[in-house]
C-alpha cells in the first residue's frame, strides 16, 4: 500500500477565493491523480498530475480552473480557483503502486464553498 | 451506456449472509478490474484487484470476473454489520491507466 497525506484535511470558504490542496506520498510514485467527489456521488477524475510537464485534464475540467503541480515524485498540489458552491466537494489524490499497478487514495480534502 | 455500471442499492442483507455486488462494463478490452470499500465521510479503501476470469477469494471476500460477459462482481460471505458501506467498482479502460469508476452500491449488514 502507500501512506498518502493530504492538507487541509477540510475547509470552510468563501465564493470567488482559490485554496490549494496539498498531496504528499511517503516514497516516489510514477502515476498520481486528483479526483473530486460530489455529494452522494462517485468519484470523478480531474486529471492526471504529471511530474516535470503540465496536468493533463479530463473533459470537463481545465486548467484555469483547477491549476495542478508536481515538483517531484512525491508531492503535489491541486488549486480550486475562484470558487463557487458547486465546488462543494471531497478532493481525493491518487497513487499507483505494485507490480499489479494498484490505485490507491489519500484521507481527502472536504470543501464547502458558501 | 456509462463505462462501469453497478446497482446502486441500497441493499441490505442480515448479518451471516452472503452479500453479492454487480458490474458491468462497456469496454471489452479493460484487463484490470477493482473493488473499493467506502464507508461514510472516508476516502476508497481497496479490498480486492481482479485480472483473470473466474474467481479470486482474500478472506471472506471473493470476486469474480467474466470478461465475455463484460460482468465483475464481489460476494462478501458472513457479512457484518461492519461491512456496511459502499462499494465501489472500478475498471482501468484499455483506453488509459487511470480508473474509470461506477456510481457504488449502498450495502447495509442488519444485525
Amino acid at each position: 500500500s502507500a501512506v498518502i497525506s493530504q492538507k487541509p484535511s477540510r475547509d470552510i470558504c468563501q465564493r470567488g477565493t482559490s485554496l490549494t490542496i496539498q498531496c504528499q506520498v511517503d516514497s516516489q510514485v510514477t502515476m498520481m491523480f486528483w479526483y473530486r467527489q460530489q455529494p452522494g456521488q462517485s468519484l470523478t477524475l480531474i486529471a492526471t498530475a504529471n511530474q516535470g510537464s503540465e496536468a493533463t485534464y479530463e473533459s470537463g475540467f481545465v486548467i484555469d480552473k483547477f491549476p495542478i503541480s508536481r515538483p517531484n515524485l512525491t508531492f503535489s498540489t491541486l488549486t480550486v480557483s475562484n470558487m463557487s458552491p458547486e465546488d462543494s466537494s471531497i478532493y481525493l489524490c491518487s497513487v499507483v503502486r505494485g507490480a499489479e499497478e494498484t490505485q490507491y487514495f489519500g484521507p481527502g480534502t472536504r470543501l464547502l464553498v458558501l | 451506456q456509462k463505462e462501469v455500471e453497478q446497482n446502486s442499492g441500497p441493499l441490505s442483507v442480515p448479518e451471516g449472509a452472503i452479500a453479492s455486488l454487480n458490474c458491468t462494463y462497456s469496454d471489452r478490452g479493460s484487463q484490470s478490474f477493482f473493488w473499493y470499500r467506502q464507508y461514510s465521510g472516508k476516502s476508497p479503501e481497496l479490498i480486492m484487484f481482479i485480472y483473470s476470469n473466474g474467481d479470486k477469494e482474500d478472506g471472506r471476500f471473493t470476486a469474480q470476473l467474466n470478461k465475455a460477459s463484460q460482468y465483475v462482481s464481489l460476494l462478501i460471505r458472513d457479512s457484518q454489520p461492519s461491512d456496511s458501506a459502499t462499494y465501489l467498482c472500478a475498471v482501468v479502460l484499455s483506453s488509459a491507466r487511470q480508473l474509470t469508476f461506477g456510481s457504488g452500491t449502498q450495502l447495509t449488514v442488519l444485525p
